[in-house]
C-alpha cells in the first residue's frame, strides 16, 4: 500500500556519470514534484509537473532533466554528475488542490565520489 | 533573506514539556501555512495546516499564524520522545500553480 515510491534508495557514483531516479504513486494525485534536501537539510523544489506538463522549473542546471510517461509517474535524470549534486532527492505528490498537501516519498540519497 | 526563516536547533526538552516552534516569512502573498514533520533517513510528512491566520488544534498539536506580524507557531504539549524529528514550516501562495517555500527545518530532540 506504498503511497509514493522512489527507486532506488541509495546511489553512490563517480562524477561525470548519468544516473536516473525513478518514483511513482498510486494516490490518483495529478501533480508530481522533485526535491532536493542539501546537507543543511534545506528543502528545495526543483521541478513540478501537472498531468504530465512541467509547471515549475526552478532554476536547476540543464543537467537535470524530468519525464513525466504519465501523470503516476515522474522519473529524474541527472547528466554529468558532479560532487555538489550529492544530497536526498526527494519526491512528492498533490492533488491540485489550494491547500496543495503533498505527499512525500522516502527520498534517495545520492552520494557522488 | 531566505522567505521562509526558521531556526534549525537543535532544541532539546524533557519529556511531557510544551514545544514552541517558529518560523517568521516575509512574502506577504502567502495565504497557506504548513507544519511538516521529518522523522530522520525520511521523507517529510504533513503534520498540520492552517489558512490565513488563526489557531488550529489537533490533539497535542496546536498551530498558529499572526499575519500582521508574519509569525507561524507550532506548539506541543505534553511531549513524547516519539515527537523527536524535525520540524518544517511552511507556506504557499493562493491560486494557479504555486510552489510550497520551506523553513530549514527545527531539529527537535524529546529527552525520556
Amino acid at each position: 500500500d506504498t503511497a509514493v515510491s522512489q527507486t532506488p534508495k541509495y546511489l553512490v557514483t563517480q562524477m561525470g556519470n548519468d544516473k536516473s531516479i525513478k518514483c511513482e504513486q498510486n494516490l490518483g494525485h495529478d501533480t508530481m514534484y522533485w526535491y532536493k534536501q542539501d546537507s543543511k537539510k534545506f528543502l528545495k523544489i526543483m521541478f513540478s509537473y501537472n498531468n504530465k506538463e512541467l509547471i515549475i522549473n526552478e532554476t536547476v542546471p540543464n543537467r537535470f532533466s524530468p519525464k513525466s510517461p504519465d501523470k503516476a509517474h515522474l522519473n529524474l535524470h541527472i547528466n554529468s554528475l558532479e560532487l555538489g549534486d550529492s544530497a536526498v532527492y526527494f519526491c512528492a505528490s498533490s492533488r491540485l488542490t489550494a491547500d496543495n498537501e503533498q505527499f512525500f516519498g522516502p527520498g534517495t540519497r545520492l552520494t557522488v565520489l | 533573506q531566505k522567505e521562509v526563516e526558521q531556526d534549525p536547533g537543535p532544541l532539546s526538552v524533557p519529556e511531557g514539556a510544551i514545544v514552541s516552534l517558529n518560523c517568521t516569512y516575509s512574502n506577504s502573498a502567502f495565504q497557506y501555512f504548513m507544519w511538516y514533520r521529518q522523522y530522520s533517513r525520511k521523507g517529510p510528512e504533513l503534520l498540520m495546516y492552517t489558512y490565513s491566520s488563526g489557531n488550529k488544534e489537533d490533539g497535542r498539536f496546536t498551530a498558529q499564524v499572526d499575519k500582521s506580524s508574519k509569525y507561524i507557531s507550532l506548539f506541543i504539549r505534553d511531549s513524547q520522545p516519539s515527537d523527536s524529528a524535525t520540524y518544517l514550516c511552511a507556506a504557499l501562495g493562493a491560486g494557479g500553480y504555486q510552489k510550497v517555500t520551506f523553513g530549514i527545518g527545527t531539529k527537535l530532540q524529546v529527552i525520556p
